[in-house]
């Protein structure tokens, strides 16, 4: 069965570094995803893209967020200047259509800063 | 306002029994429910979902109930296992690209 993956499983940085968090979606998918989950909190969506290009994001993903589609098969998640606050896990997600379409998540990177 | 959430942060159920978990939402605009599972260290894992049009569906041991006049969504599932033991989220879908999850119940079967 078809399934989103992601990596690392687990990135460790230094405040102020730049992390790049890397998806392949499912392969059919048109529609990817970030959310993050702050330890022990809930799912939080950050951001949506489409046909290279941000659909949708929220007020986290503020200046110090970019996504990507660098090829065919990644997407990456780019944070410029990690701050304390950023570390949690980070889920992608794709999903075929959007609006009401199921979306399917990877298992997940857990990024620790310092 | 934006808003999917719980009434019970915890739920234990004897193995064998049923278990229903509930969910409150508050945008009476949404039109697409889903159930994720989150099992300890991944990722939501689908289990069902619903979309407005509809007040009940099934799948194998879970059913899904929404309630739109009240705005309830509820989770059933049938002849819980051990591997039924996770952190449940409802999440809501208002017609934009992103889901909007609930805070989790942690349900624990006990042997």
């Amino acid at each position: 069965e078809p399934e989103v993956t992601q990596t690392p499983s687990h990135q460790v940085t230094q405040m102020g570094q730049e992390v790049i968090l890397r998806c392949v979606p499912i392969s059919n998918h048109l529609y990817f995803y970030w959310y993050r989950q702050i330890l022990g909190q809930k799912v939080e969506f950050l951001v949506s893209f489409y046909n290279n290009e941000i659909s949708e994001k929220s007020e986290i993903f503020d200046d110090q967020f970019s996504v990507e589609r660098p090829d065919g098969s990644n997407f990456t998640l780019k944070i410029r200047s990690t701050k304390l606050e950023d570390s949690a896990m980070y889920f992608c997600a794709s999903s075929v259509l959007t609006v009401a379409d199921t979306q399917y998540f990877g298992p997940g990177t857990r990024l620790t800063v310092l | 306002g934006e808003s999917v959430g719980l009434h019970l942060p915890t739920l234990s159920v004897q193995e064998g029994d049923n278990s229903i978990i509930n969910c409150a939402y508050s945008n009476s605009a949404s039109d697409y429910f889903i159930w994720y599972k989150q099992e300890s260290g991944k990722g939501p894992q689908f289990i069902i979902d619903i979309r407005s049009n509809m007040d009940k569906r099934q799948g194998q041991r879970v059913t899904v109930l929404l309630n739109k006049t009240v705005k309830h969504l509820s989770l059933q599932i049938a002849a819980t296992q051990p591997g039924d033991s996770a952190v449940y989220f409802c999440a809501e879908n208002m017609g934009a690209q992103k889901l909007v999850f609930g805070q989790g119940t942690r349900l624990t079967i006990n042997p």
